[in-house]
């Protein structure tokens, strides 16, 4: 069965830390795993990784994609108050006609 | 922002009754799908459409139908709502191709919260 495990669940941090969140997967077929930020309401797409040890970056966030070992980080450096929602990690497995299957979260809580 | 709507974004309803909640996109995406995300669970398919009138199941299906009869429109019915459906709904839609698309990225509503008491 395919499934994506996010760690921590939840993490409370102060303002200016760096955080890492992990998502390993075990999936048929992998094609691609995507980062999405989850606030009140809809996730909205942070990154695409498709490529083993390629990083993406994104102003203070950046992950990067580990194939052989099956898992995949997202970094945030200089934390902000602003970043405290749930992150959700999302695996593209082939046959699966277009579907993602998703992990459970991380909830980030960023104190000031 | 992706042109995605979700009506409603809130109900309450009772135990037994029909349920439908729509989603509407303006981008001609031909992917739309229906997700429940729930505590502990995170976001599951409930269904999906890959064209007008081709759908298919997700994870968590029973208990739910779908219809899509034009491009912008994917309607969801609770066909006799119980309360494990009490959830939030989200519709996604996707420019990926069918059959192997290597750039899956899902556009999400603002979600409907649903309650059956």
């Amino acid at each position: 069965e395919d499934k994506v495990v996010q760690s921590p669940l939840s993490l409370v941090v102060h303002e200016g830390d760096t955080v890492t969140l992990n998502c390993s997967y075990e999936v048929t077929n992998f094609r691609s795993l995507l980062w999405y930020k989850q606030e009140k309401k809809a996730p909205t797409f942070l990154f695409m990784l498709t490529s083993s040890g390629i990083e993406k970056k994104s102003g203070r966030l950046s992950s990067i994609l580990d194939k052989k070992e099956l898992f995949s980080i997202l970094n945030i450096t200089a934390t902000q108050t602003g970043d405290s929602a749930v992150y959700l990690c999302a695996v593209e497995a082939g046959g699966s006609q277009g579907n993602l299957i998703f992990g459970k979260g991380t909830k980030l809580s960023v104190k000031p | 922002d992706a042109g995605i709507t979700q009506s409603p974004r809130h109900k309450v309803t009772e135990t037994g009754t029909p349920v439908t909640l729509r989603c509407h996109q303006t981008e001609n995406h031909r992917y739309m799908y229906w997700y429940r995300q729930d505590p502990g669970h995170g976001l599951r398919l409930i269904h999906y459409s890959y064209g007008v009138k081709d759908t298919d199941k997700g994870e968590v299906s029973d208990g739910y139908s779908v219809s899509r009869s034009k491009t912008e429109d994917f309607l969801l019915t609770l066909e006799s709502a119980t309360s494990s459906q009490t959830s939030v709904y989200f519709c996604a839609i996707s420019d990926g191709n069918y059959r192997g698309s290597s750039n899956e990225k899902l556009f999400f509503g603002s979600g409907t919260q649903l309650s059956v008491l």
